[in-house]
């Protein structure tokens, strides 16, 4: 049963555009959200997150936006830029440090040039 | 800070040896570790919940006396892969909850 789902497991982008990643999770506990980046042979690495108290946050090129009654979020990053390409995860967790992180299969973004 | 430092960065063993995995917290103290797996192109699985002075809770699916985890000290959570074979050929990543960081992983290939 999977509890984070990313659906697109590939998107390309052209330079310069909008990239657009998308998350659907199915647990109501879920009070946290995550993204991150991660290379093939290196730890994932955090990117931006979001509190179920909220339907935004940003930093830099980085936003997510949370939908929290259709139970979905999404990472917008513009403009995209040659050295995003990766696979980005969708993650969720109970809101406390210690809780556990559950992972989406994740999406591999190519930004063309 | 929330600095997590996973030693090997990459291990060969033979079938039927034994590899040991380290996760240790290197600005913080962690009372509760975390230990995932990731097989090529697919998601981080978790695998166990490593708690500091008890016995580690282990995800529905994996062995715990296949992947025995210790967790002796605030800083230190140890991963043995017990009589490994090539199955077990993945990429092992650790989380210390103190934040959202991760270790850098280690790749395991058994032959």
């Amino acid at each position: 049963d999977q509890q984070v789902k990313q659906n697109s497991p590939s998107l390309s982008v052209q330079e310069g555009r909008i990239s657009i990643l998308n998350c659907d999770y199915t647990n109501s506990m879920f009070d946290y959200f995550l993204w991150y980046k991660k290379y093939p042979a290196e730890g994932p690495t955090f990117l931006i997150s979001i509190s179920s108290i909220k339907d935004k946050n940003e930093d830099g090129r980085f936003t997510v936006f949370l939908n929290k009654s259709a139970k979905h979020l999404s990472l917008h990053i513009v403009p995209s830029q040659p050295g995003d390409s990766a696979v980005y995860f969708c993650a969720a967790s109970g809101g406390n440090r210690d809780d556990k992180i559950i992972f989406g299969k994740g999406t591999r973004l190519h930004i063309l040039p | 800070g929330a600095v997590v430092s996973q030693h090997p960065s990459w291990v060969i063993c033979k079938s039927g040896t034994s590899v040991k995995i380290e996760c240790r917290s290197l600005d913080f103290q962690a009372t509760t570790m975390f230990w995932y797996r990731q097989f090529p192109k697919q998601s981080l699985m978790l695998m166990a919940t490593s708690n500091e002075g008890s016995k580690a809770t282990y995800e529905q699916g994996v062995e715990k006396d296949k992947f025995l985890i210790n967790h002796a000290s605030l800083t230190l959570s140890t991963l043995t892969v017990t009589s490994a074979h090539p199955e077990d050929s993945s990429f092992y990543i650790c989380r210390a909850a103190y934040g959202y960081t991760f270790g850098s992983g280690t790749r395991l290939t058994v032959v």
